[in-house]
């Protein structure tokens, strides 16, 4: 099975100040094929539904603000913010897809507070 | 505006069986394949099911195949998944999820219902 680690799973950062959230994956998400990564970024705020960030490690979905980019290839990658706001407070998670029939793996989560 | 709206879910005990349903508004089911998604209490999100368009191709996570069945009927605009044989670990949030049609990534989510298993 196809594991993706998070890391760190908490942080706090000041606000202004830059997050990046790190995820690792055991296979890769590049797809040659394609010539893309297949791994996507969501923030999950409490008691709401995920909401998707990021695709193709590095494209911003429709309405996301540009302090929110996706970065990396193969099996590292990175989520930054570059000036945390308040509304930001949530949950992220990465999340890709491998093999076929594909699985469809999340990374555990990193919580993103304020300090 | 697209959006899913979940119903369904509920309390059941050990082996017992529920139905979830997704509507879907604001665009034609039809043009995407879906998925469902949960999140055991505390936890994090989990993969369940994968349903293409035409319901030809279906996929399940391996901790509910078997179990679980995914269905649709897009003249309804409508998601299902039949959960049989429940177990208390599959107490969650279930949200259903349009493909956003770039490799699987999930682009719009339902509200989330609750599914609680226990005796």
């Amino acid at each position: 099975d196809i594991v993706m680690t998070q890391s760190p799973d908490s942080l706090a950062v000041s606000l202004g100040e830059r997050a990046t959230i790190n995820c690792k994956s055991s296979q890769s998400a590049f797809y040659s094929s394609k010539n893309k990564n297949f791994l996507s970024w969501y923030q999950q705020k409490p008691g709401q539904p995920p909401k998707l960030l990021i695709y193709w490690a590095s494209t911003r979905e429709s309405g996301v603000p540009d302090r929110f980019s996706g970065s990396g290839s193969g099996t590292d990658f990175t989520l930054t913010i570059s000036s945390l706001q308040a509304e930001d407070v949530a949950v992220y998670y990465c999340q890709q897809y491998y093999g076929t029939p594909p699985a469809l793996t999340f990374g555990g989560g990193t919580r993103v507070e304020i300090k | 505006e697209d959006q899913l709206v979940q119903s369904g879910g509920g309390l059941v005990q050990p082996g017992g069986s529920l139905r979830l349903s997704c509507v879907a508004s604001g665009f034609p089911l039809s043009d995407y394949s879906m998925n469902w998604v949960r999140q055991a209490p505390g936890k994090g999100l989990e993969w369940v099911s994968h349903i293409i368009s035409s319901s030809r191709t279906i996929f399940y996570a391996n901790s509910v195949k078997g179990r679980f069945t995914v269905s649709r009927d897009n003249a309804k605009n409508s998601l299902y998944l039949q959960m049989d044989s429940l177990r208390v670990e599959d107490t969650a949030v279930y949200y259903c999820a349009r493909d956003g049609r770039r490799g699987y990534d999930f682009d719009h989510w339902g509200q989330g219902t609750q599914v609680t298993v226990s005796s």
